[in-house]
């Protein structure tokens, strides 16, 4: 079935390091792709999200491409800040019923 | 503000009691979604309603129960409380079931403690 796996946490790094999180995932078909972020005490937002592949989502600094020769969409970020620290999940969606597979999270630490 | 509304925040109660959890979507989005978010399972998708109607089932209880009303909003119940049951209940909507994925836009979350 539809599978989505990322990179263990947690990941601590220094103000304006540049961050990767890894998400591989295996699905039919043609799924959509997205990044959410959970701040602490707070509920997901959407980070950002692609719909096909070689798609570029991007929003607040961050960017993952759809690469389907690699079934990956990697969460990137050039110099990342402490307000960044927070739990970052990958989603796939396909399927009939449109609903959403999770990875487990990764939690990201920025130190000043 | 994801326009996702949550009721209560807080929840405190005993083993083997009923709770409802309250949800009212954005405006507008006809498709709700119930996770539980727990420090060892981490997110789990439970159940989704479309316009009233039951679409998909994820791990949900049993003991657990939802709705979703003529207005929209939705209603998780979940009865005969155990200790593990103590997570983060979060509501989600979407406009509607289309041809592609839309994202889902997230409540704020209601913490149930079972003592």
């Amino acid at each position: 079935g539809d599978s989505v796996t990322q990179m263990e946490g947690p990941v601590t790094l220094s103000e304006e390091a540049f961050l990767t999180i890894n998400c591989t995932y295996t699905a039919t078909g043609y799924p959509s792709l997205f990044w959410y972020v959970q701040y602490p005490g707070e509920g997901l937002q959407l980070l950002l999200k692609a719909t096909k592949a070689d798609d570029k989502g991007s929003n607040k600094g961050f960017e993952a491409t759809y690469r389907k020769e690699t079934t990956s969409f990697h969460l990137e970020k050039g110099s990342v800040q402490v307000s960044d620290s927070a739990v970052y999940f990958c989603a796939l969606g396909a399927g009939n019923n449109r609903k959403l597979i999770w990875g487990l999270g990764t939690s990201l630490a920025v130190n000043p | 503000d994801s326009g996702v509304t949550q009721t209560p925040k807080h929840l405190i109660t005993a083993t083997g009691q009923r709770v409802t959890l309250r949800c009212s979507p954005r405006s507008g989005d006809l498709s709700v979604y119930w996770y539980q978010q727990s420090l060892d399972q981490g997110l789990q998708f439970l159940i989704q309603y479309y316009n009233g109607e039951e679409r998909a089932k994820g791990n949900i209880l049993e003991r657990f129960s939802a709705q979703q009303f003529p207005d929209l909003h939705s209603e998780l119940n979940l009865s005969s409380l155990e200790l593990g049951d103590s997570a983060l209940y979060f509501c989600a909507s979407s406009v509607a079931l289309g041809l592609a994925v839309e994202p889902q836009y997230f409540g704020p979350g209601t913490r149930l403690t079972v003592l």
